[in-house]
């Protein structure tokens, strides 16, 4: 059983056009997270809810708006997709929030045409 | 600002050989230092993780070495096999700041 997937794996998409990205874990985790990666490989978070309460809102288009209905699922929706948006999209999750092992999910590769 | 910096950006090594990869970091308040490792396709995964109370640890071939003083800490991967060929990130959390920074990677290649 995949501990953290992702849909869709990817996702090709026009400028302009409205997308959502799912994550769900079936760790028991309390914190889950988004990350983007971009075509250099820098990894950096985005998002982070601590049982679904949002507890890390880094410096984000406001386009972008995650949701977590519950503990186990974390979705990132984007609105207005710009060509800037083309990256791999990770979720993640771990225990709890601090310096836990967080366990990363396979990935969305997002490409805004 | 760059509060996690990483170095070489690639590095090249023959099989059997040592890996070396170091990482530097500003923030006083980071007490956790893991290392990921991510092969092409596929998210990062946690090989190795050190707390600042341990200047060392090791798991099999891969070792990492904490200087508290310099803010430095880095991954040795011993007999280096085709297999450890991925992107290696080093990360850092801790303090009031949870979310885990990460380095710019290094690109790491085997030959056999």
């Amino acid at each position: 059983d995949t501990a953290v997937s992702q849909t869709p794996k990817y996702l090709v998409t026009q400028m302009g056009n409205d997308k959502s990205i799912k994550c769900e874990q079936n760790l028991g985790h309390d914190t889950m997270y988004w990350y983007k990666q971009d075509s250099k490989k820098f990894l950096k978070i985005m998002f982070s809810y601590n049982n679904k309460e949002l507890i890390i809102n880094e410096t984000v288009p406001n386009r972008f708006s995650p949701k977590s209905p519950d503990k186990a699922h974390l979705n990132l929706h984007i609105n207005s997709l710009e060509l800037g948006d083309s990256a791999v999209y990770f979720c993640a999750s771990s225990q709890r929030q601090g310096g836990e092992t967080q366990y990363f999910g396979p990935g969305t590769r997002l490409l805004v045409l | 600002q760059q509060q996690v910096k990483q170095s070489p950006q690639s590095l090249i090594v023959q099989k059997g050989g040592i890996s070396i990869i170091n990482c530097a970091y500003e923030n006083t308040a980071f007490d956790y230092f893991p290392w990921y490792q991510q092969f092409p396709g596929k998210g990062p995964a946690l090989l190795i993780a050190i707390r600042p109370d341990v200047s060392e640890k090791k798991e099999g071939r891969f070792t990492i070495s904490f200087n508290k003083s310099a803010k430095q800490f880095s991954l040795h991967i011993m007999d280096s096999q085709p297999g450890d060929s991925a992107t290696y990130f080093c990360a850092a959390s801790g303090g009031s700041n949870y979310k885990l920074t990460f380095g710019k990677g290094t690109l790491l290649t085997v030959n056999p």
